[in-house]
Parts: C-alpha cells; sequence; structure tokens
C-alpha cells in the first residue's frame, strides 16, 4: 500500500498568512494527487485535482503543487473561512489512500 | 445540481448486517465510477470500496474485502453497500463520492454504529 504522510498534522496561523502543507508519497505516484478541505460535520470537499489543477469555484488563494512523491497545497492568504481539517489522497493505485490530514487553527 | 443522498444508517449489533444507498441525481450516473470512503469518529477518511461504470469491476479495501459489496443500479440511478460481519470498528460516517479515485462530488454521509 502507498503510505501518504503529511506535515504537519496540526498549524496554528492568522488570517492572511501565507500556509503550507506537505504531503509525501511512499512510492511515486506521478500526479495523481488530490487535495480535500473538511469542516467539522461537513462532508469533504475537493479543492485539487492531479496536483495542481484547482476544483471550479475553489478561491485561487489555494494552489497545489508537486509530483512523484512530494507535494504542497498552498494557501496564499488564509481567510476566516480556511480554518479546517486538509487532507491529501494518493489515486495512483489500490487501496486508495489519505493523509492523516492537518487541522489549521485560528492563532 | 449534482446530489449524493445517503441513507441505511442505523446502529447494529457486532456480526450484523446492514445495507446503504445512496441515491444519485443532477449527472449523468452511467459516465462515473462510484465510491464509497468512511470516516471513525475523531478521525481521518478511509477510502472502503469502488465500482466502475456497469458494475463489471469491483475493488476494496482489505479490512473489509469478503464482508462488504458494493453495487449499483444504473437504472434507478443508485449505489448500495452491502455490509455483513460487521464489526466495532466499521463504526464511521460512510459517504458516497461521485468517482473511483478523483473524488469530486460527495453525498451529506449517513452514519453506521457497530455496538452492543
Amino acid at each position: 500500500d502507498i503510505q501518504m504522510t503529511q506535515s504537519p498534522s496540526s498549524l496554528s496561523a492568522s488570517v492572511g498568512d501565507r500556509v503550507s502543507i506537505t504531503c509525501r508519497a511512499s512510492q511515486g505516484i506521478r500526479n495523481h494527487l488530490g487535495w480535500y478541505q473538511q469542516k467539522p460535520g461537513k462532508a469533504p470537499k475537493r479543492l485539487i485535482y492531479s496536483a495542481s489543477y484547482l476544483q471550479s469555484g475553489v478561491p485561487s488563494r489555494f494552489s497545489g503543487s508537486g509530483s512523484g512523491t512530494e507535494f504542497t497545497l498552498t494557501i496564499s492568504s488564509l481567510q476566516p473561512e480556511d480554518f479546517a481539517t486538509y487532507y491529501c489522497l494518493q489515486n495512483n493505485s489500490y487501496p486508495r489512500t489519505f493523509g492523516q490530514g492537518t487541522k489549521v487553527e485560528i492563532k | 445540481e449534482v446530489q449524493l443522498v445517503e441513507s441505511g444508517g442505523d446502529l447494529v449489533q457486532p456480526g450484523g448486517s446492514l445495507r446503504l444507498s445512496c441515491a444519485a441525481s443532477g449527472f449523468i450516473f452511467t459516465s462515473h465510477w462510484m465510491s464509497w470512503v468512511r470516516q471513525a469518529p475523531g478521525k481521518g477518511l478511509e477510502w472502503v470500496a469502488n465500482i466502475n461504470f456497469d458494475g463489471s469491476d469491483k475493488n476494496y479495501v482489505d479490512s473489509v474485502k469478503g464482508r462488504f459489496t458494493i453495487s449499483r443500479d444504473n437504472a434507478a440511478n443508485s449505489l448500495s453497500l452491502q455490509m455483513n460481519s460487521l464489526r466495532a470498528d466499521d463504526t464511521a460516517v460512510y459517504y458516497c463520492v461521485r468517482n473511483g479515485g478523483a473524488f469530486d462530488m460527495w453525498g451529506q454521509g449517513t452514519t453506521v454504529t457497530v455496538s452492543s
């Protein structure tokens, strides 16, 4: 199975900060990676697909980069509605696997 | 509007069975693989199973193989998950998700609790 390791597991940041979350795959997954945002009690929402493509309707402050084994989700200027938990997901092979999540909290 | 509406979650005893359903609307159901993803209380996301367009190809995470069966009814635009031999660690919110891996649309989830 491909292990997806996210870092950090949590972070505290202020509105307006630039925030980056990293996801490392235990083996190469090309660009078969997505990023998801989940707020408490809600279903996850896709932000990024194929590592760097912005989902329609998602603000442009979100961006994704990377290929192979290392990937990054960046929020260029954190907004109040961005405080949530973020997950990466590899869909290169079975079983599909998620990172353990990164909780973004208000400083 | 794309909608995925799950139902069937309940409290069930260990060893019991449950069938989850997902009603899909707002898109061409037969054009998409479909998946189930679960989330145990306070934990992360776990992919459970997926199924291809016509139901001829199915994949499962190891922990549910032989116990869970994914299926679809394209005439009714519905997805199902038959869960047998349920264990306490199957307790989770189960989400119906469009696509086989690039999960682009999610239902609101249905809660399965396995407890005596």
